[in-house]
């Protein structure tokens, strides 16, 4: 079967870094999402990796190793804002994405 | 300027009765969604329409029927409600190119409908 798993809560400090794991087992692959939901909100996009390696994007970083299954969300410099559920999601074969139940980091001061 | 827009936001009914969530985007995408995110924070898709057709039809009981009259708007309406149907409701869009047979991927998401069946 499909499956992404991912912790279900993380907890860091104000001005840390945080790396939540993803591993993912597809029909197929093709890509690798990386959502961001606030309580009550709706997701928003924050990275697709398709290549192996490092993706930066300011203070968030996505690692991807298909080889592995795996891959990473580091957030550094972390701000209490950053406090939210971080969804995972693979895309398999036929381009379906099939999507974790989410990590829920919760930031301290 | 709201990207992807549902009505409405809160939705509180009995079983057994008949409602429609409306999901309008004016981003110009081809291809529209219905996701289902229940209290354990999974998000299932149930349908998706590219162009008006339907592309993706998951197993998801026949109650539910959406409907798409344009490429900007993906209604859901859901008959015969029960407990279960509790969740929020995601509706979202994105610029997928089919011909290619490539998602390009990113979901823009409405801010979501909570329904609650009493």
């Amino acid at each position: 079967g499909q499956n992404i798993d991912q912790p279900t809560e993380m907890t860091a400090t104000e001005g840390a870094i945080v790396q939540i794991n993803c591993t993912y087992q597809t029909s197929g692959f093709n890509g690798l999402f990386w959502y961001q939901q606030h309580a009550g909100e709706a997701p928003t996009f924050l990275s697709y990796n398709v290549l192996d390696g490092l993706e930066e994007k300011g203070r968030f970083s996505s690692f991807l190793s298909r080889s592995k299954g795996y891959s990473y969300l580091l957030l550094k410099e972390l701000q209490m804002k950053d406090s939210a559920s971080y969804l995972c999601a693979a895309e398999d074969s036929n381009y379906q994405l099939i999507w974790g139940a989410g990590t829920k980091l919760i930031i301290k001061p | 300027d709201t990207a992807v827009s549902q009505t409405p936001k809160y939705l509180v009914t009995q079983m057994g009765n008949d409602k429609s969530i409306k999901c309008e985007q004016n981003l110009g995408h081809d291809t529209m969604y219905w996701y289902k995110q229940d209290s354990k924070k999974f998000l299932k898709i149930m349908f998706s329409y590219n162009n008006k057709e339907l592309i993706i039809n998951e197993t998801v009981p026949n109650r539910f029927s959406p409907k798409s009259p344009d490429k900007a708007h993906l209604n859901l309406h859901i008959n015969s409600l029960e407990l279960g149907d509790s969740a929020v409701y995601f509706c979202a869009s994105s610029q997928e190119s089919w011909t290619s047979g490539r998602n390009t991927g990113e979901l823009f998401f409405g801010e979501g409908s909570r329904l609650t069946v009493l």
